[in-house]
């Protein structure tokens, strides 16, 4: 198996601009967990899915914020209008039954300008 | 979930066995202790958990105490490889909300 794939790796943008990451998690598994890592506060769950359905959203900063799962394979995390306080780096991670295992995909690295 | 503390940062000697505390003195009955780690610019890595008893696997030895207030993660033979930041997590088990602190940056030295 691949892991977990998200894409863009690295993505600039300028303030005001939508962003949409995108998470493909390991075939099979029925968790995905969307994070953020910053210098300042660590790594954050943001939300987690299971069977595509939002269970958590607490961590979600604020509306600017959504996440969608639409099939068993693909993911996204749009924030719309982005800020520089956005900032971060944003893994996707997935696990299979709620195990104690989260396999995290390599991030995506966003600088908003 | 029982918050977790543990040293900023630790050396180890590449070849010796690494030694990685946590303290968990609020830890409940159904909670495990986990440990994580990331290498620079990676995403975190599962490497082992456990609830009371020690715990061994090809990556790591668990070590927790008796009272589970306190845990040891032993990597026995540090390679430069293993130079990463160390995350301990206490959660229930099935539970979902990892909560990642700063955790201990290991420097393995040649």
């Amino acid at each position: 198996d691949a892991g977990v794939i998200q894409s863009p790796r690295h993505e600039v943008t300028e303030m005001g601009q939508e962003v949409t990451l995108r998470c493909k998690p390991i075939s099979g598994h029925d968790y995905l967990f969307w994070y953020r890592q910053t210098m300042m506060r660590g790594l954050e769950l943001l939300i987690y899915f299971n069977n595509n359905v939002p269970i958590d959203d607490s961590g979600m900063p604020e509306d600017r914020f959504s996440a969608k799962m639409p099939n068993a394979s693909f993911s996204t995390l749009k924030i719309q209008p982005s800020e520089p306080r956005d900032s971060a780096v944003y893994f996707c991670a997935s696990s299979y039954g709620g195990g104690e295992t989260q396999y995290f995909g390599p991030g995506t690295r966003l600088l908003v300008l | 979930d029982a918050k977790t503390t543990q040293p900023p940062s630790m050396d180890c000697a590449e070849g010796r066995a690494a030694n990685l505390p946590c303290n968990h003195s609020t830890i409940s009955g159904n909670e495990y202790v986990y440990w994580y780690r990331q290498i620079h610019s990676q995403g975190p890595q599962y490497i082992i958990h456990g609830l009371k008893n020690n715990e061994t696997n090809e990556m790591a030895s668990l070590i927790i105490t008796e009272d589970r207030k306190s845990s040891t993660l032993i990597l026995p033979h540090a390679t430069l490889r293993d130079t990463a930041v160390y995350y301990c997590i206490v959660l229930k088990y099935y539970g979902q909300n990892f909560v990642f602190g700063p955790g201990t940056r290991l420097s393995v030295l040649p």
